[in-house]
């Protein structure tokens, strides 16, 4: 089956405490996405990904790191965490020639207190 | 940078009624997606709309794309209660840049 996993689903952690969201496609795409969530802004995308080893910034980098070291997986990073990281996140991924039609994991609610 | 608003952020309709969201991007879009996402879940591709004034459709859902490549709208006619979720236009500027509107909370009141 098709489909974008993330790991951890929840996750409940304490300011400071470094932290990997995992994400892993298998549908061989190369572009590759991390999103969050807030009530009242929608969407906005965090970090990037063409292809392995080429990763950009999106709308809101600040205090994430990703990396791109093999197609299928893309981790999102938080060094550092923070109250204002408390957040819904979503990986998404897509074909380059699907005119980038993304399909979206199921979301990881983080809540760092 | 590309922004791409999107209005209105809710509507409540009576079921039966029809239902339109609209999105403006600051500048010219090279494609525009919609998506929805139900309560509790991930957005959902729905349809990619890439010519000027182009306009689709999928049973009650018709999709346009406006003539400047810049705006673009959702009309759902004769909701239902499954319509219910949140609507999400999302503008690509260049082929890797994507910026989701804010979205419209769809609410169908039976």
């Amino acid at each position: 089956e098709a489909q974008v996993t993330q790991n951890p689903r929840y996750l409940i952690t304490v300011t400071g405490k470094k932290l990997t969201v995992t994400c892993s496609q298998n549908m061989n795409h190369e572009y590759m996405s991390w999103y969050r969530q807030d009530p009242g802004l929608g969407l906005r995308q965090i970090y990037y990904s063409m292809n392995v080893e080429v990763t950009d910034k999106g709308d809101v980098p600040e205090g994430y790191k990703v990396s791109r070291k093999e197609k299928r997986n893309f981790p999102l990073i938080l060094e550092s965490p923070s109250p204002n990281q408390t957040s819904l996140y979503f990986c998404a991924s897509s074909y380059r020639d699907r005119g980038y039609e993304q399909y979206f994991g199921p979301g990881t609610r983080l809540t760092v207190t | 940078g590309q922004q791409v608003m999107q209005i209105p952020q809710y509507q409540h309709v009576q079921e039966g009624e029809d239902f339109t969201t609209y999105c403006n991007s600051s500048t010219t879009l090279s494609n525009i997606q919609w998506y929805k996402q139900r309560p509790g879940g991930h957005p959902v591709f729905l349809i990619q709309l890439v010519k000027s004034g182009e306009v689709k459709k999928q049973k009650r859902l018709t999709f346009q794309f406006g003539e400047a490549k810049k705006n673009s709208s959702l009309h759902i006619t004769a909701t239902q209660t499954t319509d219910v979720g949140t609507y999400f236009c999302a503008g690509a500027g260049g082929y890797q840049k994507v910026t989701f509107g804010i979205g419209t909370k769809l609410q169908v009141i039976p």
